[in-house]
């Protein structure tokens, strides 16, 4: 089974700052999507970035950019300016070409000014 | 567009009781989905549905139903309630074409089972 890992409960930014957060993934298949969620205090779940396993090029949103090592099986999403609004939980997520989808248990950014 | 909306936001139950969660999309999706979010936790899979009439079982389908009678709605039913479904639901969409593989989450709904 597919499984999605994120190792660090809780990280810290100084506003203005950069941070990545890290998420690894299990899987055998290799057709697959992989995405960011943002999570803020209102409990929406917010897509903030994806990624499709078949590019190389890793996937970039504004401030918001990806660092994708298929081989490793590692997904990291970095934050660079941080700003107050980005303090959220932030859930990676996989997806096959099945309906099918599977988050990592969330990291909590906490954005200091 | 309101997008996907769930009703209620809050409900406390008492074991044994039953509910249904209301889950509205207005973008003409075809793929429907309910996740539970425990505390500390990531969403899991409980139901989800690739069209009218048809719905099908995710990671943790036990105690509940769904039904997809329209391509909008997308109820799901919690039969005697137990403390174990105490979280916090999230119903989702996405459309058939298109960016298939992105979800469109609700603002989910607190159920305490007490």
């Amino acid at each position: 089974a597919q499984t999605v890992t994120q190792s660090q409960p809780e990280m810290s930014v100084q506003e203005a700052e950069t941070v990545t957060l890290s998420c690894t993934y299990d899987t055998s298949e290799s057709d697959y999507y992989l995405f960011w969620y943002k999570q803020p205090p209102s409990r929406q779940m917010i897509l903030v970035i994806r990624q499709e396993a078949y590019k190389q090029q890793n996937a970039t949103e504004n401030r918001f950019s990806v660092n994708f090592q298929k081989a490793a099986k590692s997904f990291s999403l970095k934050i660079s300016d941080s700003q107050l609004g980005d303090a959220a939980m932030y859930f990676c997520a996989y997806r096959s070409g099945a309906n099918d989808m599977r988050f990592g248990a969330g990291t909590r950014l906490t954005v200091k000014p | 567009n309101a997008g996907v909306t769930q009703t209620p936001k809050f409900r406390i139950l008492k074991i044994g009781q039953s509910m249904t969660l209301q889950c509205t999309q207005d973008m003409n999706h075809n793929y429907m989905y309910w996740y539970r979010q425990d505390p500390g936790m990531g969403l899991k899979l409980i139901y989800y549905s690739v069209g009218a009439g048809i719905t099908d079982k995710g990671e943790v389908p036990n105690g509940y139903n769904v039904s997809r009678s329209t391509t909008e709605d997308f109820p799901l039913r919690l039969e005697l309630a137990a403390p174990s479904q105490t979280s916090v639901y999230f119903c989702a969409s996405s459309p058939f074409e298109g960016r298939i593989d992105e979800q469109y989450f609700g603002p989910g709904t607190r159920l305490t089972v007490t």
